[in-house]
């Protein structure tokens, strides 16, 4: 039972253009929402976070933009830079629950 | 900076083998994890501990044992490494709470032949 899906493998944008990467979760007991960023052989590196009290929370280029009732959330990225190619993973939490559940992760390639 | 270090970022183990994975934090967070990232599977949960002493199965926990006798320190056992379980292995760690972000390793490699 996957909690949190991230129906895009891969997207491919051009270098100044828009990335949106978009995740769909299931646990209406979810609150809090990460998304986080990963290079070949690297850790993940934490990207930008949002409550459920919140639809929107910005961070320079990055933005996150939740919708509860659809239970979707985005990250918009503008513009996009050849440094961003990556996967990007969505992960959920919430209540009194310590895991963290994350998607399978969407690979951005951003072409100069 | 909060740092988490892995102790090896590449591993060669015999099926049948017992293998360490061993994981340190230097920012005195109460929470650790163990992932495992799988091309097409994502992030994956195997453990995680909310204190010393004290842990909690994740999602696939079947071949995996965990040790956590020191605040610090989070470490993951294979007690008989099979092939299946060639893959990348990241520990991470929290401050107290369900909430806030995880402060990931740089992970471990680890090919099981």
């Amino acid at each position: 039972d996957q909690q949190v899906k991230q129906n895009s493998p891969s997207l491919s944008v051009q270098e100044g253009r828009i990335s949106i990467l978009n995740c769909d979760y299931t646990n209406s007991m979810f609150d809090y929402f990460l998304w986080y960023k990963k290079y070949p052989a690297e850790g993940p590196t934490f990207l930008i976070s949002i409550s459920s009290i919140k639809d929107k929370n910005e961070d320079g280029r990055f933005t996150v933009f939740l919708n509860k009732s659809a239970k979707h959330l985005s990250l918009h990225i503008v513009p996009s830079q050849p440094g961003d190619s990556a996967v990007y993973f969505c992960a959920a939490s919430g209540g009194s629950n310590y895991k963290l559940t994350f998607g399978k992760g969407t690979l951005l390639t951003v072409n100069p | 900076d909060v740092k988490v270090t892995q102790s090896s970022r590449y591993l060669v183990k015999r099926t049948g083998e017992k293998v360490f994975l061993e994981c340190v934090q230097d920012m005195d967070h109460e929470n650790m994890f163990w992932y495992r990232q799988d091309p097409g599977l994502g992030l994956r949960l195997i453990y995680f501990s909310y204190d010393v002493k004290m842990k909690e199965k994740g999602d696939i926990p079947e071949g995996y044992s965990v040790s956590r006798e020191k605040k610090e320190r989070f470490s993951l056992i294979l007690e008989s490494a099979s092939t299946n379980q060639t893959s990348m292995y990241l520990c991470a760690s929290r401050a107290w709470g369900a909430y806030g972000e995880l402060f990931f390793g740089e992970g471990s490699r680890l090919t099981v032949l």
